[in-house]
């Protein structure tokens, strides 16, 4: 089965906070995302990664920045956390150039206060 | 501007009927279609994916696409109040191997 984590499900921080959220997978997974949704939005792409150190931008990468520095693990870096960053943000990876099937973690709420 | 466009629904169907899940989309030459299903307080979960004009059925569930008219829909037969979930349909993006755009999704309920 395949398994991807988010290192918490539920965080709660202050304005100008950097916040740290990190997701694993364990399917040699080369390709992973990060997600944000929001009621009505649907699923917005902030970040991609299609490899170790690379990194491309999604729809809405401002305020946020990545890092892949291993296969298995993709963190999501919000420099200055805002309330407008208030929201559900899920992880995703998968395989296959053009993408197949991705799988999600479990997702973490983040709310800024 | 690439668009995929569902009802948000609710669609409210009674058990054991046939629920009909709709998705348009605006990017001509995408080739890659998923439906997603998202229980609430859960993340998406992939159930069917499909490729080629026509139908796919895997079980109780019927995906069916047409590109001339750019729409993919998936069907439920047999409908059980576990089906009741947020569907996301989602279609891959023409000028990148990566990316997919999503739909806002629409919410099915099954009433027993």
């Amino acid at each position: 089965d395949v398994k991807v984590t988010q290192s918490s499900r539920y965080l709660v921080k202050r304005t100008g906070e950097k916040v740290f959220l990190e997701c694993v997978q364990d399917m040699d997974h080369e390709n992973m995302f990060w997600y944000r949704q929001d009621p009505g939005l649907g699923l917005r792409l902030i970040y991609f990664s299609y490899d170790v150190k690379m990194k491309e931008k999604g729809d809405i990468p401002e305020g946020y920045s990545v890092s892949r520095e291993k296969k298995e693990r993709f963190s999501l870096i919000l420099e200055s956390a805002s309330t407008n960053q208030t929201s559900m943000y899920l992880c995703a990876s998968g395989w296959g150039q053009p993408v197949e099937t991705q799988y999600f973690g479990p997702g973490t709420r983040l709310l800024v206060l | 501007q690439k668009e995929v466009e569902q009802n948000s629904g609710p669609l409210s169907v009674p058990e054991g009927a046939i629920a009909s899940l709709n998705c348009t989309y605006s990017d001509r030459g995408s080739q890659s279609f998923f439906w997603y299903r998202q229980y609430s307080g859960k993340s998406p979960e992939l159930i069917m994916s499909i490729y080629s004009n026509g139908d796919k059925e895997d079980g109780r569930f019927t995906a069916q696409l047409n590109k001339a008219s750019q729409y993919v829909s998936l069907l439920i037969r047999d409908s059980q109040p576990s089906d009741s979930a947020t569907y996301l349909c989602a279609v891959n993006v023409l000028d990148s191997n990566y990316q997919l755009i999503w739909g806002a999704g629409t919410k099915l309920i099954i009433k027993p």
